[in-house]
């Protein structure tokens, strides 16, 4: 069993749609990263979270610490919001990331 | 914000030649880098961890003699794929750590993709 689970792993939606992307953990984690790859390989981070929610634009993310669990929602989808999400975390006294597997999303007009 | 540049974005090699992959912070000092690599549809996969001024260190199953890194200064890590071969055709990813971070930061380069032929 994989440390960072991502569900669902392949998400097709329409534009103007609400995404739930979610993520869930097993080990004991400093900060939790969500970040997005598009198609052309680079990736941006989105939000850093050690605890409760972040908002960033049409971009909101949770954490629950207790239930080992984040999820990231994109509010009113745009096709240009098609990517791939991954989840990562920072387990304890250490810098190295533990990825999901990431969540493709795609959205059509 | 924090910008991480790789160099090149892409490159193209033949088998047993050497190819470097250089990753910088372009506006802040980084004591640590990572270098990744990502096999297609898959995640990241740590491959190194990189500080200034020391040897890398490696995870398991990533050969240091076959991807050599060095740390030169605060804002410059390089990683050296020695006598590439087709099966190390692959996406390498830095990320950076600030100096002066307060908190679990990583500042991502934009990759390179490498194909050995």
């Amino acid at each position: 069993k994989n440390e960072v689970e991502q569900s669902p792993q392949n998400l097709t939606a329409q534009e103007g749609e609400f995404i739930t992307i979610n993520c869930s953990y097993s080990v004991g984690i400093s900060a939790l990263h969500w970040l997005q790859q598009h198609p052309g390989g680079g990736i941006v981070s989105l939000f850093m979270l050690s605890s409760g929610k972040k908002k960033h634009g049409r971009l909101i993310a949770t954490i629950n610490i207790q239930e080992k669990h984040s999820s990231l929602h994109i509010t009113a989808s745009h096709p240009r919001d098609s990517a791939v999400y991954i989840c990562a975390v920072s387990s304890y006294n250490t810098d190295k990331l533990i990825f999901g597997t990431g969540t493709r999303l795609q959205v059509f007009p | 914000g924090a910008v991480v540049s790789q160099h090149p974005s892409w490159v193209i090699c033949k088998s047993g030649t050497s190819v470097k992959i250089e990753c910088r912070s372009l506006d802040f000092q980084a004591t640590t880098m990572f270098w990744y690599r990502q096999f297609p549809k898959q995640s990241l996969m740590l491959m190194a961890t990189s500080n200034e001024g020391s040897k890398a260190t490696y995870e398991q199953g990533v050969e240091k003699d076959k991807f050599l890194i060095n740390h030169a200064s605060l804002t410059l890590s390089t990683l050296t794929v020695t006598s590439a071969h087709p099966e190390d055709s692959s996406f390498y990813i830095c990320s950076s750590i600030p100096r002066l971070a307060t908190s679990y930061e990583q500042y991502f380069g934009p990759g390179t993709r490498l194909t050995v032929t």
